[in-house]
């Protein structure tokens, strides 16, 4: 079954601390991995999309990274400002079909305090 | 920030009602998505388009219908609201490299 699993389920940080998102994602046949940041009562925004070739990627002070093999990923926020604090979702596509289908976590609600 | 729009951002409705939700996109995208989340939860695909007149159900059964007469264009109807239909729904649309989504910024809909 096609899932992505993300951890931790919500966290709370201080401003100017760096954290790091851990996404585990099950998806075949594999293609690509994004991050996505979503505001309270918004849309996502795309933050970093990243092949099955690519092991890395950053965005600011976002970095994501892919490992292909163990199905894992990361995403590392680095000085963290209080306009971080939102909902970080993993997501997985696949390439079994024209429509690339994506497969969501539930994301990590992260908080940062001042 | 992605040039695709959704209205009305916020709705609160009784049971019975007919609604719309609006879509729009200005980016010429021919594929165009719903999704349906619930607060802490995934999102979930309830639609999906190719392209004018392709309509196609999601992953989540969903008791509302969409049309897609024009590109840019891709409204969302429920013919009779009912409390369960409560949720955030999410248009998006996709192209170029990676076949990247770009969401609008949702309609949070209430039925009481």
């Amino acid at each position: 079954k096609n899932q992505v699993e993300q951890s931790p389920q919500s966290l709370i940080i201080l401003e100017g601390k760096n954290c790091t998102l851990q996404c585990n994602y099950t998806v075949s046949p594999f293609s690509n991995l994004r991050w996505y940041k979503q505001d309270t009562g918004r849309g996502p925004v795309s933050l970093t999309i990243m092949t099955f070739s690519e092991n890395t990627k950053s965005n600011g002070r976002y970095t994501a990274t892919l490992d292909a093999d163990t199905k894992q990923s990361s995403l590392h926020i680095t000085a963290s400002q209080l306009s971080d604090s939102a909902s970080y979702i993993c997501v997985a596509s696949d390439r079994g079909s024209t429509l690339g289908r994506l497969y969501f976590g539930r994301g990590t609600q992260l908080t940062v305090w001042p | 920030e992605a040039d695709i729009y959704q209205t009305p951002r916020y709705l609160v409705i009784g049971t019975g009602k007919k609604i719309t939700l609006e879509c729009s996109q200005t980016m010429g995208h021919d594929k165009m998505y719903w999704y349906q989340q619930d607060p802490g939860m995934e999102l979930h695909l309830i639609h999906y388009s190719y392209g004018v007149n392709s309509t196609e159900k999601g992953d989540l059964s969903s008791e509302s219908t969409v049309s897609r007469i024009r590109t840019e264009h891709f409204p969302l109807t429920l013919e009779s609201a009912r409390p369960s239909h409560t949720s955030q729904y999410l248009c998006a649309s996709s192209g170029g490299n990676y076949n990247e989504q770009f969401f609008g910024p949702g309609t949070r809909l209430t039925v009481l």
